[in-house]
């Protein structure tokens, strides 16, 4: 399976500081995704690194990827209050047809 | 900002009952995917589909499953006879053309809530 797993399962902070979240995925990728959940609604894109990438910003985002250790990780820095959600990796599979496999996702709390 | 967009928010059907998903694709994606969550659980893979047919189809998109593109912008997802265990919020996304991360990224619906009593 190509499933992303991501680690932590659960992440609370304090708002302002930095939240790193961590993901490994098993086989090789042409790209890494990270979509954010708010509870209950729908998954939102967050940034995609290509695996010909080591590094990639977003405003607070950060995302790296490590081909060789078939892993990623995300950066938000500056964490606030609304960053608190669910946070999943989707290292689609090969070909222009791509499905996303999702794990059980990083829940962020971050507190006021 | 284009978006994908999904109808009906939220939908309660009987048991036994046809239901019928829609979404609207962003205009100038050729590529259509559907996913699932069931409450607490992982977000899954469905179906996809791109030049008019299916080209993949997970293990819980059986016969009772169906989808079309009855148009340019539409693209639904009917549920012949719901189960209980259908009950979950539905995912429509949408990938490229574009070129480069437009082309790669898929971008999701804000999703149906399909409750099935």
């Amino acid at each position: 399976s190509q499933q992303g797993e991501e680690d932590p399962q659960a992440l609370s902070i304090q708002e302002g500081e930095n939240a790193t979240m961590n993901c490994s995925y098993k086989t090789s990728i042409n790209n890494l995704q990270w979509y954010r959940q708010n509870s209950g609604r729908g998954l939102v894109h967050l940034i995609l690194i290509r695996s010909n990438e080591r590094e990639k910003h977003s405003g607070r985002l950060r995302v790296t990827l490590d081909t060789s250790k078939k892993s990623s990780s995300l950066l938000i820095t500056a964490s606030r209050a609304a960053d608190t959600a669910s946070y999943f990796c989707a290292p689609p599979y090969t070909g222009a047809n791509s499905k996303l496999t999702f794990g059980k996702g990083i829940t962020l709390s971050v507190r006021p | 900002e284009p978006e994908v967009t999904q109808t009906p928010s939220h939908q309660v059907t009987q048991m036994g009952q046809e239901v019928i998903l829609r979404c609207v694709p962003i205009s100038n994606h050729l590529y259509f995917y559907w996913y699932r969550q069931i409450l607490g659980q992982k977000v899954e893979f469905l179906v996809s589909f791109y030049n008019n047919e299916i080209s993949e189809k997970s293990e819980i998109f059986d016969d009772q499953f169906s989808v079309e593109r009855p148009d340019g912008s539409n693209f639904t997802l009917k549920i012949r006879s719901t189960k209980l265990e259908d009950s979950a919020m539905y995912f429509c996304a949408s990938k490229g053309p574009g070129g480069g991360v437009t082309q790669e990224t898929q971008y999701f619906g804000p999703g149906t809530r399909l409750l099935v009593l």
